[in-house]
């Protein structure tokens, strides 16, 4: 089983709809979690820490199930602007461990 | 603060060359990383490090080194280019959080390496 694993769309979805990324991740003593942005040709940046007890910031909602090891972004109202690859990054189990990519997952917003 | 940089920004090397990809932090990060990102393949790790003077191996090492002589710097050398070398290589820093793991990441803007 892969560290991180993600869907790699494409998600193709018109203006205004709501969108939902999923990841899946295989060290159950993962620490920290995030999700990341990527533009063509650019460098990731963050989007947003993932918090147990779930986060929003704006239109981005980010949810965690350790149970089920399994991570979440939803998009609401999507913009052509969030047109991007979504990257799900989990942390090891201690120091000294870097951190794990999934290999992302594309969104295409359309007009 | 500049963040993470990264030189050059691009590059043409031929098969067999030797060159050092440079990056530096000014955030006083601990850890600092490489990864090469090829299409469809994601970010894989080449090497990374926890600390001045502590380097290790990621998912793929082969035909580069690395040394980590200050906090600041993180050069990645490639000793003999070959055209499987040919990618977007990232650097990226981050800090240690209180229970050893790391922060979130901040990478530099990548070179682009061409070997022919």
């Amino acid at each position: 089983r892969k560290e991180v694993e993600q869907d790699p769309g494409p998600f193709n979805v018109p203006e205004g709809a709501t969108v939902a990324f999923n990841c899946t991740y295989s060290n159950s003593a993962s620490q920290s979690f995030f999700w990341y942005r990527q533009d063509c040709r650019k460098e990731p940046k963050l989007l947003m820490s993932v918090y147990s007890s779930g986060n929003e910031d704006g239109r981005f909602t980010a949810q965690l199930n350790r149970a089920s090891q399994y991570i979440s972004l939803l998009i609401r109202d999507s913009k052509l602007s969030d047109s991007a690859t979504y990257l799900c990054v989990v942390t090891g189990d201690s120091g000294n461990t870097p951190l794990v990519f999934g290999k992302g997952t594309r969104l295409s917003v359309i007009a | 603060n500049a963040g993470v940089t990264q030189t050059p920004k691009f590059q043409v090397l031929k098969t067999g060359q030797s060159m050092t990809l440079q990056c530096a932090q000014d955030m006083n990060h601990e850890y600092m990383s490489w990864y090469r990102q090829d299409p469809g393949m994601g970010l894989r790790l080449i090497h990374y490090s926890v600390g001045a003077g502590i380097t290790d191996q990621g998912e793929v090492p082969n035909g580069y080194n690395v040394s980590r002589s200050t906090t600041e710097d993180f050069p990645l050398r490639l000793l003999s280019a070959a055209p499987s070398q040919t990618s977007v290589y990232f650097c990226a820093s981050s800090s240690r959080l209180a229970g050893g793991a790391s922060n979130e990441q901040f990478f530099g803007p990548g070179t682009r390496l061409t070997v022919l």
